[in-house]
């Protein structure tokens, strides 16, 4: 079964502070994506990455940045945590060109 | 981006077939169209997809329209477990997933 692992379940972090959020896939998939989900506003996407080294922005990049160094991880990166970042975010996993997405049990943030 | 249309929520009973219905009128020709679930506190999971056929597995089937403008979500016996926000996506391969609302299923026993 393929596996979408983020490392933090619950975090809390203060405003300003440099959060990363880490997510490993072990099916060697190429594609990754960074979504949030907000009460009423469902999932949106951040970023996505093609392949290593590969991102482009999604609907709601601002305030976000990403890193694919290699294959089986994507990092979400919030430069400065700010207090309308609080959320949960999923990240995903699937092959190139292939129709099913595996997604991560999700990470909630609170940003104090 | 294909649009979606899906009620906001539906209620069921446990044990009866559940119908989830999608309206996509823009879908484009090689979209396929996908549906996924979320459980409460979870992340989403994939459930079935088609392009024009009907199609089954052991979650669900999905019932395409001819015309492909609009496809349903067939839960045979909903139970307790299948509570959960379903989305509908028409998506091509290599494509990025982009979630609507959804339809919030609740089930009753």
């Amino acid at each position: 079964d393929v596996k979408v692992t983020q490392s933090s379940r619950y975090l809390v972090k203060r405003t300003g502070e440099k959060v990363f959020l880490e997510c490993v896939q072990d099916m060697d998939h190429e594609n990754m994506f960074w979504y949030r989900q907000d009460p009423g506003l469902g999932l949106r996407l951040i970023y996505f990455s093609y392949d290593v080294k590969m991102k482009e922005k999604g609907d709601i990049p601002e305030g976000y940045s990403v890193s694919r160094e290699k294959k089986e991880r994507f990092s979400l990166i919030l430069e400065s945590a700010s207090t309308n970042q609080t959320s949960m975010y999923l990240c995903a996993s699937r092959r190139q060109g292939g129709n099913t997405i595996y997604f991560g049990e999700g990470s909630w943030l609170t940003v104090v | 981006d294909a649009k979606t249309t899906q009620p906001n929520s539906m209620e069921s009973n446990e044990e009866e077939p559940v119908h989830l219905p999608c309206n996509h009128s823009t879908i484009s020709g090689t979209d396929y169209i996908h549906w996924y679930r979320q459980l409460p506190s979870q992340g989403p999971e994939y459930v079935i997809h088609g392009l024009t056929s009907n199609v089954n597995n052991r979650m669900a089937s999905l019932a395409i329209a001819e015309d492909r403008k609009s496809s349903t979500l067939i839960l045979h016996r909903a139970t307790l477990r299948d509570a959960a926000v379903y989305y509908c996506i028409p998506l091509n391969q290599g494509g990025k997933l982009i979630f609507g609302q959804g339809t919030e299923l609740s089930v009753k026993p």
